[in-house]
This record gives structure tokens, sequence and C-alpha cells, in this order.
């Protein structure tokens, strides 16, 4: 079974700052996907950021990139130049890679993020 | 439009009534999802269409929860005799499925519906 942890109910930076969400996982598939949604208040799930469990680097879309540390399990989010718009939930989910009938991912609760003005 | 639309936005049931939440995927996408999201917590999986074949519908909590995808495109979620505790958001997501690697195979999440049973 597959299991994230996202230690960090709420947070609060000023903007213009950079913020790390963590996020931990525990998995005994061979191959898996990590990946990063952002939900605003209106509701709908944004997908922000991927990274393959095979991958050698860590990925990056923008502003927002991905310390991925295998041997500790942890795909931490890192949101550079943080701005008004940032706040919001963020989820971190996972989903096994190694076949096509397993598609479906499992969610942490979320961090709130709340940029400070 | 470009993104999956989920409809109604909110939905209040009297408790016993049924209800049926629709699903429209982005177009050509071949997976469709359904999760569920209690109030402060991250969404939990449901059931998972590839085309019109539900491969997987272990998520499902109940016999009263029942989803269909009859002609590969639009999904619809039906819940009979609702109970309070099926208050929550139900998200539907799309993806391309197995036109594209494992690996970049993203779902694309809809607004949700809220459902309220009272």
């Amino acid at each position: 079974a597959q299991k994230i942890t996202q230690t960090q109910p709420g947070m609060f930076v000023q903007e213009k700052e950079a913020v790390t969400l963590d996020c931990t996982y525990d998995t005994s598939d061979p191959s898996y996907g990590l990946f990063w949604y952002k939900q605003p208040s209106s509701g709908e799930m944004i997908f922000l950021i991927y990274q393959g469990s095979y991958d050698q680097q860590n990925a990056t879309e923008g502003r927002y990139s991905l310390n991925f540390q295998k041997a500790r399990k942890s795909a931490n989010l890192v949101i550079s130049a943080s701005q008004l718009g940032d706040s919001a939930m963020y989820f971190c989910a996972m989903r096994d890679a190694s076949w096509w009938g397993n598609e479906k991912l499992t969610f942490g609760t979320g961090t709130r993020l709340t940029i400070i003005p | 439009g470009a993104g999956v639309s989920q409809s109604p936005r909110y939905k209040v049931a009297k408790r016993g009534q049924d209800v049926a939440l629709r699903c429209d995927p982005i177009s050509g996408h071949v997976s469709l999802f359904w999760y569920q999201q209690a109030l402060g917590q991250g969404p939990e999986f449901l059931t998972y269409f590839q085309n019109e074949a539900q491969l997987d519908k272990s998520g499902l909590p109940s016999d009263r929860f029942f989803a269909e995808r009859p002609e590969g495109s639009v999904s619809t979620l039906k819940i009979q005799r609702t109970q309070q505790e099926d208050s929550a958001v139900y998200l539907c997501a799309s993806s391309l499925g197995a036109r594209t690697t494992i690996a970049k195979n993203i779902q694309y999440f809809g607004a949700g519906t809220r459902l309220s049973v009272l």
C-alpha cells in the first residue's frame, strides 16, 4: 500500500520569500510517480509538477521545483519568490508507475499555505 | 471548454434521496477517475475507467455508489439513498491513459461537485 505524509497543516510565508512544503512517502512499488497539486478556494485541483522515481534530476516547472531525496523517501515542493496568488491548499500525491492498470493517485492531507503581503 | 467539466457545482439532497453527478472529461482522454474529498482532507480514490471499462472500483464505499461511462466519454456517479456521511466534494479527473507513457500520464481535475446531505 502507498502512503503520503504531509506534516505541515498550515504555513504562513512573507511575499517574495521562498517556501518549502514537506512530503514523505511510503511504497513497496519499484516504480512510482510523485505529484504536487494546488487547490485554491475555488476547489479545482491544479497540477504543478511531477517526479518519476527513476528520474536522475529534480523536476522544475517555472517557480516550482521538487526536492526529491529517494533514500529518505521525501519529495518536498519548493516555491521560489512566493506571490499572493500562491495562497492555497497544496497536496502531495503518488501512484504506482509499473503497470497501466493501477493509475489511481494516493494523496496526503495537504498543507494550507498563506502568503502575507 | 478545454478542461474537465463537472455538474452541478453544488447539490443539496435530503437524506434518502438519489443523486447523479456528471463529469465531462478533456476531449480525447482515455482514463477517467472519481475521487471523494471530505472537508479538510485529501481526495480519496473511488473508481477508475479506461474508455467505457470500469477497471477499478475498490474505493466505492458501499453498494449505494455506482459509476458508469457507457460511451467512453461522459461519466456519471450515482449515489442512492444518500446519507449524511456522503457529504463531501466529489472530484473527477481525466488523463491521456495509454496514449502516453505511464510517467507522463498526468491527471487533470475538474472543480468538483459539493454534495450536502441534510
